[in-house]
């Protein structure tokens, strides 16, 4: 089957602390995105990746990073210049510009 | 004014009623638009997507665009208690990978 894996499901550390979230597909979407999800508020763009070895960074790119070394996979570091880590965090992938985009099922993050 | 607004809800309907869910938007040159849903503590799952002025169905769901007026709207027919969940409205712009999302109808379908 297609889709979009994200791993761990739930993910708990310490204030200081950097941590990867992985997210892979199978689709063979060239596009992959970031998203946070905060209670009450939209999704917030964090990074975008068009291709392998290019990404653009969203609009709450600070204290995050990533990576596209290959197509499939678009992992992202929250680092602890992060201010506000804990959240609900979901990868994307869409064929092209402006197409469907399907979510893995996220990634829960507390920092404490 | 936010680029995409839908109200928070909660939106209640009888089970076997018709819901309807609205959205607006801010930007004239977003060309893709799509409703997804959201169940508690779930990632959202695309629904349907519409491109072109008109009604598109699928199923139970209908999706209504009106780029004039600058809104969208889903129709779910027959609603189910498992319709219960949280409707995102997005919208995308021809020539851009980015996305803009709405924050979300809460539905309630009562049984």
């Amino acid at each position: 089957d297609g889709g979009i894996t994200q791993s761990p499901k739930y993910l708990f550390r310490k204030e200081g602390q950097n941590v990867t979230l992985s997210c892979e597909q199978n689709l063979n979407h060239d596009a992959m995105y970031w998203y946070r999800q905060d209670p009450g508020q939209g999704l917030r763009l964090i990074y975008y990746s068009q291709i392998v070895n290019d990404f653009q960074k969203g609009d709450i790119a600070e204290g995050y990073s990533v990576s596209r070394e290959k197509k499939e996979s678009f992992p992202l570091t929250v680092t602890s210049a992060q201010k506000n880590p804990t959240a609900f965090y979901l990868c994307a992938s869409s064929q092209g510009l402006a197409r469907e985009q399907y979510f893995g099922p996220g990634t829960r993050l507390t920092v404490t | 004014q936010k680029e995409v607004e839908q109200n928070s809800g909660p939106l209640s309907v009888p089970e076997g009623a018709i819901a309807s869910l609205n959205c607006t938007y801010s930007d004239r040159v977003s060309q893709s638009f799509f409703w997804y849903r959201q169940y508690s503590g779930k990632s959202p799952e695309l629904i349907m997507s519409i491109y072109s002025n008109g009604d598109k169905e699928d199923g139970r769901f209908t999706a209504q665009l009106n780029k004039a007026s600058q809104y969208v709207s889903l129709l779910i027919r027959d609603s189910q208690p498992s319709d219960s969940a949280t409707y995102l409205c997005a919208l995308s712009s021809s020539g851009t990978y980015k996305y803009i999302f709405g924050t979300g109808t809460r539905l309630k379908v009562l049984a």
